[in-house]
């Protein structure tokens, strides 16, 4: 199994300018989970699906986050106007109905805003 | 109070000691608990999860979990360098959302 693939690793822009970043969960998993990551706020969930559809996006910070899951194999979470308190870790993470709390995560994309 | 509360570390053992990493949380409902593993630069990766009070033993990982404390613990035994990592302490909560506290940074010395 390939695991969770996550790209890009690494994104550099400017403030301002549209950032996506892009998951495939691991296949057959039902759950996606979007976090992000800083020194200041640790790890925070941001949003998660289920079986495609969003079951909780309490921790979006704003309404300049989006996510979608156009189907089981693929989501994007984009932050239109980027910021630079946007720079963090966004890991992506898929677990299976068998064993939902069983989280595994993506390599991360590092997100820098300048 | 945060939901979710571990020792703020840096936490220094020296090899083939015992490791002692712990963790309190708010939510009194809370029926799962979870240990990751976070090396540098790295994503997390879980290695024990409790779901009971009492201990739970994996090789030389042991999750300890006191509910009527709000307290969850990891042992880890026969430190090793290769155990130098962060550990999230995360708690799914009574109304379904898993909190990660701030991890605790553990050095193990050779």
């Amino acid at each position: 199994d390939a695991g969770v693939i996550q790209s890009p690793r690494h994104e550099v822009t400017e403030m301002g300018q549209e950032v996506t970043l892009r998951c495939k969960p691991i296949s057959g998993h039902d759950y996606l989970f979007w976090y992000r990551q800083t020194m200041m706020r640790g790890l925070e969930l941001l949003i998660y699906f289920n079986n495609n559809v969003p079951i909780d996006d309490s921790g979006m910070p704003e309404d300049r986050f989006s996510a979608k899951m156009p189907n089981a194999s693929f989501s994007t979470l984009k932050i239109q106007p980027s910021e630079p308190r946007d720079s963090a870790v966004y890991f992506c993470a898929s677990s299976g109905d068998l064993a939902p709390d069983t989280q595994y995560f993506g390599p991360g994309t590092r997100l820098t805003v300048l | 109070q945060k939901e979710v509360e571990q020792n703020s570390g840096p936490l220094s053992v020296p090899e083939g000691a015992i490791a002692s990493l712990n963790c309190t949380y708010s939510d009194r409902g809370s029926q799962s608990f979870f240990w990751y593993r976070q090396y540098s630069g790295k994503s997390p990766e879980l290695i024990m999860s409790i779901y009971s009070n009492g201990d739970k033993e994996d090789g030389r990982f042991t999750a300890q979990l006191n509910k009527a404390s709000q307290y969850v613990s990891l042992l880890i035994r026969d430190s090793q360098p290769s155990d130098s990592a962060t550990y999230l302490c995360a708690v799914k909560t009574s109304y379904d959302k898993v909190i990660f506290g701030p991890g605790t940074s553990l050095s193990v010395i050779p």
